[in-house]
């Protein structure tokens, strides 16, 4: 069964803790999309991957990091830099070089007090 | 100015209605055009996915690009109650890397039994 995971579905934290998202793939895409979505504003880029080993900054990385050792996973870490960490957190990845669809996992909801 | 405009509803319908979901944009380099459908606390899925102008069916959904006006359409037949989600369009990105999306902030819709 193909698709994208993320885990966990719920995640709390403290304030000041840095805590790691997980993103799964086995649909062999090269690309993936961390995006964060708050209510009203839609969808913003926070990182992406084109290739192993190769990530770049999207719209509002500050406060974040990401790895891309391995196709499959593309983990997100929110550091305790990230002021508003509370969101709910989508992972995308995309087949192709030709390809401009993503394709969605089911989301990490992120509280932070 | 936001790039891409989405009226956020909420737009509520009788069961068996027409709806119309819509969006404008600013930038005439777009050229790939997504419409998502998400469900509550799920990730985004892809409905449709168009290229330049024209219009692309799929079922009961009607996609339709004008470039010259800037502006893209979303058309549901004979809705549902299951159709009742937040409706998303996206476009593609431009120089950086060709596959970043620029989404809009989404479209609440319900449809009533």
């Amino acid at each position: 069964d193909g698709g994208i995971t993320q885990s966990p579905k719920y995640l709390f934290r403290k304030e000041g803790q840095n805590v790691t998202l997980s993103c799964e793939q086995n649909l062999n895409h090269d690309a993936m999309y961390w995006y964060r979505q708050d209510p009203g504003q839609g969808l913003r880029l926070i990182y992406y991957s084109q290739i192993v080993n190769d990530f770049q900054k999207g719209d509002i990385a500050e406060g974040y990091s990401v790895s891309r050792e391995k196709k499959e996973s593309f983990p997100l870490t929110v550091t305790s830099a990230q002021k508003n960490p509370t969101a709910f957190y989508l992972c995308a990845s995309s087949g192709d070089s030709d390809s401009y669809e993503q394709y969605f996992g089911p989301g990490t909801r992120l509280t932070v007090t | 100015q936001k790039e891409v405009e989405q009226d956020p509803g909420p737009l509520s319908v009788p069961e068996g209605a027409i709806v119309s979901l819509n969006c404008t944009y600013s930038n005439s380099a777009f050229q790939y055009f997504m419409w998502y459908r998400q469900y509550s606390r799920k990730g985004p899925e892809l409905l449709m996915y168009t290229y330049s102008s024209g219009n692309k069916e799929d079922g009961r959904f009607t996609a339709q690009v004008d470039k010259s006006s800037k502006y893209i359409s979303l058309f549901i037949r004979d809705s549902q109650p299951s159709d009742s989600a937040t409706y998303l369009c996206a476009m593609n990105g431009l120089s950086g890397s060709a596959r970043q999306l620029t989404f809009g902030s989404g479209t609440q819709l319900t449809v009533l039994p």
